[in-house]
């Protein structure tokens, strides 16, 4: 089955706690995203990637790390949490600029 | 700083009739526009995409796409309940894969 996971879908962390969120794709896709949801802001999109090795900022990229070694993965790293990163966090893959798939999401609070 | 801009809703319909969800964007050069469907606290699904001016039709469902006037509209008719969620408007340029969303309008349907 097509899909994009991520995991954990739930982490509640302390602040400083360097915190990693896992993302990977079996569709073989190039581009992948991360974005953020919060109340009444929408989605913005955190960082992306057109490929290995290329990332680029999106938005909000403040406090965020990526990285793509794989095609298939492209986790998302929380150096220092704080309570503002507390959020519903979505990967997304696609081929070029056709649709995204979303995954299940991960929703993260910082305390 | 390209914006996507949709009305926050919330849009109630009786169940039966046509919902009209509106989305205008700011990036004349935008090439692909998506429409997602979310419902709370899950990830965003894909309804319909378009690509050139004028309808597509996809059951229930209808997306047009007008450039010159840089918008786009889904239509959603016979509303059922189940089709109470936040709709997602998506937009992407042709180069790179920033796609841009906007804010999302929720839609209500009364049984």
């Amino acid at each position: 089955e097509a899909q994009v996971t991520q995991n954990p879908r739930y982490l509640i962390t302390v602040t400083g706690k360097k915190l990693t969120v896992t993302c990977s794709q079996n569709m073989n896709h190039e581009y992948m995203s991360w974005y953020r949801q919060d109340p009444g802001l929408g989605l913005r999109q955190i960082y992306y990637s057109m490929n290995v090795e290329v990332t680029d900022k999106g938005d909000v990229p403040e406090g965020y790390k990526v990285s793509r070694k794989e095609k298939r993965n492209f986790p998302l790293i929380l150096e220092s949490p704080s309570p503002n990163q507390t959020s519903l966090y979505f990967c997304a893959s696609s081929l070029s600029n056709t649709e995204a798939f979303f995954g299940q999401g991960t929703r993260l609070t910082v305390v | 700083q390209k914006e996507v801009e949709q009305n926050s809703g919330p849009l109630s319909v009786p169940e039966g009739a046509i919902a009209s969800l509106n989305c205008t964007y700011s990036d004349r050069g935008s090439q692909s526009f998506f429409w997602y469907r979310q419902y709370s606290g899950k990830s965003p699904e894909l309804i319909m995409s378009i690509y050139s001016n004028g309808d597509k039709e996809d059951g229930r469902f209808t997306a047009q796409l007008n450039k010159a006037s840089q918008y786009v509209s889904l239509l959603i008719r016979d509303s059922q309940p189940s089709d109470s969620a936040t709709y997602l408007c998506a937009v992407n340029e042709n180069a790179g894969n920033m796609l841009t969303f906007g804010g999302g309008t929720r839609l209500m349907v009364k049984p």
